[in-house]
């Protein structure tokens, strides 16, 4: 059974900083990996899909990289702002396929002090 | 605009009472998931459907229901089965590649 982790569960960092965020899973036999942003009350927007065999995706001040070797992504965010201030989570297909279905980490919450 | 619709946004219910939940996509998808988010457990999967007319149980289903009739809706019903149906629920649509978009949510509060 495929399971994500992601470290730290909770962030702290001041407005400007570069970040990185953590993700890990156990089975690394995946088909892509997706990064999510979550505010809170609302629902989850996608940032970024890294097929397998891709090794980084990036959008505006954020790059995703993926090692399916070691089972493990990062999403770097660089020249962080308050506005970056949410819960990023990731997300593996679920080992057994066919159903299109996606383990998802519990999150990491981010806080970009001004 | 191509998206994910989910209403209501807050839905407030008596104990015993069935409630549903709507979720509409113009997305073209085959494939919509319901999940349900609680503090500090993550998203965990209700149902899910890859077709029309079919439908899957997910990791948490007993005490809900769905439908899949058209290829755009995919409602949830929490029935009076469910022993803790207050929560904040999550609809999906993907495509065939493991790809998967939300909608907004709606927060389901049972009293």
């Amino acid at each position: 059974k495929q399971e994500v982790t992601q470290i730290p569960a909770a962030l702290s960092v001041p407005e400007g900083e570069n970040l990185v965020l953590n993700c890990s899973f156990t089975d690394s036999a995946i088909y892509n990996l997706q990064w999510f942003r979550q505010d809170p009350g609302k629902g989850l927007t996608s940032l970024l899909l890294i097929q397998s065999s891709q090794r980084e995706q990036t959008s505006g001040r954020l790059n995703a990289s993926l090692d399916k070797s070691s089972g493990r992504s990062t999403l770097y965010i660089a020249a962080s702002q308050p506005g970056d201030s949410a819960t990023y989570l990731c997300a593996v297909p679920y080992s057994g396929a066919g159903s299109y279905q996606l383990t998802f980490g519990k999150g990491t919450k981010l806080s970009v002090i001004p | 605009d191509g998206g994910i619709t989910q209403s209501p946004k807050y839905l407030f219910r008596k104990e015993g009472q069935n409630v549903t939940l709507s979720c509409e996509q113009n997305l073209n998808h085959d494939a919509m998931y319901w999940y349900r988010q609680d503090p500090g457990q993550g998203l965990r999967l209700i149902y899910y459907s890859q077709i029309v007319n079919d439908f899957q149980k997910g990791d948490i289903a007993e005490g809900y229901s769905v439908s899949r009739e058209k290829k755009e809706s995919f409602p949830l019903t929490v029935t009076s089965a469910q022993k803790n149906p207050t929560a904040f629920y999550l609809c999906a649509s993907g495509t065939g590649a493991y790809e998967q978009y939300f909608g907004p949510g709606t927060r389901l509060t049972v009293t």
